[in-house]
């Protein structure tokens, strides 16, 4: 079934590491997207990219690096910069295919819950 | 102005009432809209596209007000399991060939027996 997957599900970390969330989707589908959501609150976009080997910066991308060098895979990076990590980490994918059905609607994965210690 | 602005409740209704909520936009240049429900701690899951003409999925409807720039979410008979938070999600049209997706805070629906 294709769909997205992140790992881990679950990750705790020290102060002062980096951590790489995974995404990978084989859904074909042109744009990827990592959120942060933070309890009672909206998803936030960290960043976000349409094309291979290009991706643009949301609302709160300090802290934060990405790469996209295949169509399946978009891994966020948490730097030790971020100052406040700790959060619940959403990557979503879509296709840009202008009014056909089923373009530009997000499919999410399930999601990655990052703990700092 | 936020980009997409949402009543976040909650909204405490019994079984079997009907429910609306609405969700206002600020770029008049939007051009698609969805509702999306998310369960706690689980990630969102679309329920509905909004559609100009306005659409109807069972018991959920949903519409949209280009001039007023809004959409709209109606749930009739209202279920325990329709508790969750119904997110609003708006897309521009292209600019420069980059289209950010833009999320409302979320409406908490909690239906009581």
């Amino acid at each position: 079934d294709g769909g997205i997957t992140q790992s881990p599900k679950y990750l705790f970390r020290k102060e002062g590491q980096n951590v790489t969330l995974s995404c990978e989707q084989n859904l074909n589908h042109d744009a990827m997207y990592w959120y942060r959501q933070d309890p009672g609150q909206g998803l936030r976009l960290i960043y976000y990219s349409q094309i291979v080997n290009d991706f643009q910066k949301g609302d709160i991308a300090e802290g934060y690096s990405v790469s996209r060098e295949k169509k399946e895979s978009f891994p966020l990076t948490v730097t030790s910069a971020q100052k406040n990590p700790t959060a619940f980490y959403l990557c979503a994918s879509r296709r840009l295919a202008g009014n056909t059905a089923g373009a530009n609607v997000l499919t999410f994965g399930a999601g990655s819950r990052l703990t700092v210690l | 102005r936020k980009e997409v602005e949402q009543d976040p409740g909650p909204f405490n209704v019994p079984e079997g009432a009907t429910v609306a909520f609405n969700c206002t936009y600020s770029n008049s240049a939007s051009q698609s809209f969805f509702w999306y429900r998310q369960d706690c701690r689980k990630e969102p899951k679309l329920l509905m596209s909004v559609y100009s003409s306005g659409n109807e999925d069972g018991r959920f409807t949903a519409q949209l007000n280009r001039a007023s720039q809004y959409i709209s979410l109606l749930i009739r008979d209202s279920k325990l399991s329709d508790s969750a938070t119904y997110l609003c999600v708006v897309n521009p049209r292209n600019s420069g060939g980059y289209q950010k997706v833009t999320f409302g805070i979320g409406t908490k629906l909690q239906v009581i027996p």
